[in-house]
């Protein structure tokens, strides 16, 4: 079991849909992020949210679109997605200790994403 | 022995050896590092990690290893056991203010355990 708790853990959608993913985490962390995951490849960060204020975005298309609506809490809304976005979507959050960067992510398990 | 392909590199060991998983990381200001395992259905589970202020750092049967000269971090696992089959990333950090990572990923290794 992880600390980061992802829903839902499996989603299929057509192109035209919309669906969100959600992120939750107790531990005090008020640094958040979204990877994406192919399959036999590495994560590749998307997002960044650093005290529920968007800090990085990776060049992401605006098909996808992130929310922090507390420091708890992290949202992916997705919005007419193309069959090459299916992957996996993992978050992870981080402790900001001292504004400082050298902590580690702890992840969640992810959402399995199919667009169809 | 280690093969690389079409698919991610491979290490396959015997339960009991020693493991050595290696990374090269690209860039020369990266402040900080870690190692992953990923098993699968899962999301990557932190191992150990270590500053670049450190050039070596051991764990419970992990240690790592930073050679900053060429760039270079290893992940070593005494005795190695089924458990530890897995995919083990390493992953640096660009170094930040703001109080969160900017952690790059890199490629992956397989390791396979056999009895």
């Amino acid at each position: 079991d992880t600390e980061v708790t992802q829903t839902p853990k499996h989603l299929v959608m057509g192109m035209t849909n919309k669906k969100s993913l959600k992120c939750e985490q107790h531990m005090g962390h008020r640094a958040m992020y979204w990877y994406k995951q192919k399959a036999k490849k590495p994560p590749e960060l998307m997002f960044v949210y650093s005290y529920e204020k968007l800090s990085i975005n990776e060049s992401v298309p605006s098909r996808f679109s992130p929310e922090c609506p507390n420091s708890s809490l992290l949202n992916l809304h997705l919005h007419a997605l193309q069959p090459e976005d299916s992957a996996l979507y993992l978050c992870a959050s981080s402790s900001s200790r001292g504004g400082r960067s050298n902590s580690p992510l702890h992840f969640g398990n992810g959402t399995r994403l199919t667009v169809t | 022995g280690e093969s690389v392909g079409l698919h991610l590199p491979t290490l396959s060991v015997q339960e009991g050896d020693n493991s050595i998983i290696n990374c090269a990381y690209s860039n020369s200001a990266s402040d900080y590092f870690i190692w992953y395992k990923q098993e699968s259905g899962k999301g990557p589970q932190f191992i150990i990690d270590i500053r670049s202020n450190m050039d070596k750092r051991q764990g419970q049967r992990v240690t790592v290893l930073l050679n900053k000269t060429v760039k270079h971090l290893s992940l070593q696992i005494a005795a190695t056991q089924p458990g530890d089959s897995a995919v083990y990333f390493c992953a640096e950090n660009m170094p930040r203010s703001g109080g969160y990572n900017k952690l790059i990923f890199g490629a992956g290794t397989r390791l396979a355990v056999h009895p």
